[in-house]
């Protein structure tokens, strides 16, 4: 079956500091690949997405993630973090193939300290 | 951007108590729509698949007669969790999918379901 590993639980960085949260997945075929934010109390929220094409993928808020098919991951990243991107974050993977649904990682707790 | 509306955000009621809850694509017609369950400091684990106008496909360990699903629109689903217990009380997120499978998922603000 397939899964989605995260790696850090829990974050925490100082203000400007560089982020990075691992994400692998065990699916061998085609995926696609997400990133997706919740913030306190909020919803889940679209950072950003990878089908096809170029590997390195820009989102919104200065996020990006890197696609490496031969380590089987997703990693995100972000130069420089502000206190406001404390929240929950998962990356989720689903089969390029049909109406998949999205399986998500257990999810990694950035906290963002001034 | 695309919209999906969850009603409702919160619901406490006694155990034995059948709750509904719904799920609608606002902007969009959502072929597919997905009911996850997050448990505190967990992930989502999804629940089950429904399209629209089929039988919904649960996944494995989740009870088909306890967590009833109906999509019978383009842009409404329902989860209806039958004589609910305090065990089912979770958070439950349902998402929605465009016709065309390269579209994202798009989330609602999920329903905070808490049995006495």
């Amino acid at each position: 079956a397939q899964s989605v590993s995260q790696h850090n639980h829990h974050v925490i960085l100082s203000e400007a500091a560089s982020l990075e949260l691992g994400c692998n997945y065990s699916y061998g075929g085609t995926v696609n690949l997400f990133w997706y934010v919740q913030y306190p109390g909020q919803h889940l929220q679209l950072l950003l997405k990878y089908f096809s094409g170029d590997p390195l993928v820009k989102g919104i808020k200065g996020f990006e993630a890197e696609f490496i098919k031969s380590k089987f991951s997703f990693n995100l990243r972000k130069p420089s973090v502000q206190w406001s991107d404390t929240a929950e974050y998962f990356c989720a993977v689903s089969r390029n193939s049909g109406n998949t649904p999205l399986v998500f990682g257990k999810g990694t707790r950035l906290s963002v300290i001034a | 951007g695309a919209v999906v509306s969850q009603h409702p955000s919160r619901v406490i009621c006694k155990s034995g108590t059948s709750v509904k809850i719904e799920c609608r694509s606002l902007d969009f017609q959502a072929t597919t729509m997905f009911w996850y369950r997050q448990f505190p400091k967990q992930s989502l684990m999804l629940m089950a698949t429904s399209n629209e106008g089929s039988k919904a496909t649960y996944e494995q360990g989740v009870e088909k007669d306890k967590f009833l699903i109906n999509h019978a629109s383009l842009t409404l689903s329902t989860l209806t969790v039958t004589s609910a217990h305090p065990e089912d009380s979770s958070f439950y997120i349902c998402s929605a999918r465009a016709r065309n499978a390269d579209q994202p998922q798009h989330f609602g603000d999920g329903t905070r379901l808490s049995i006495l």
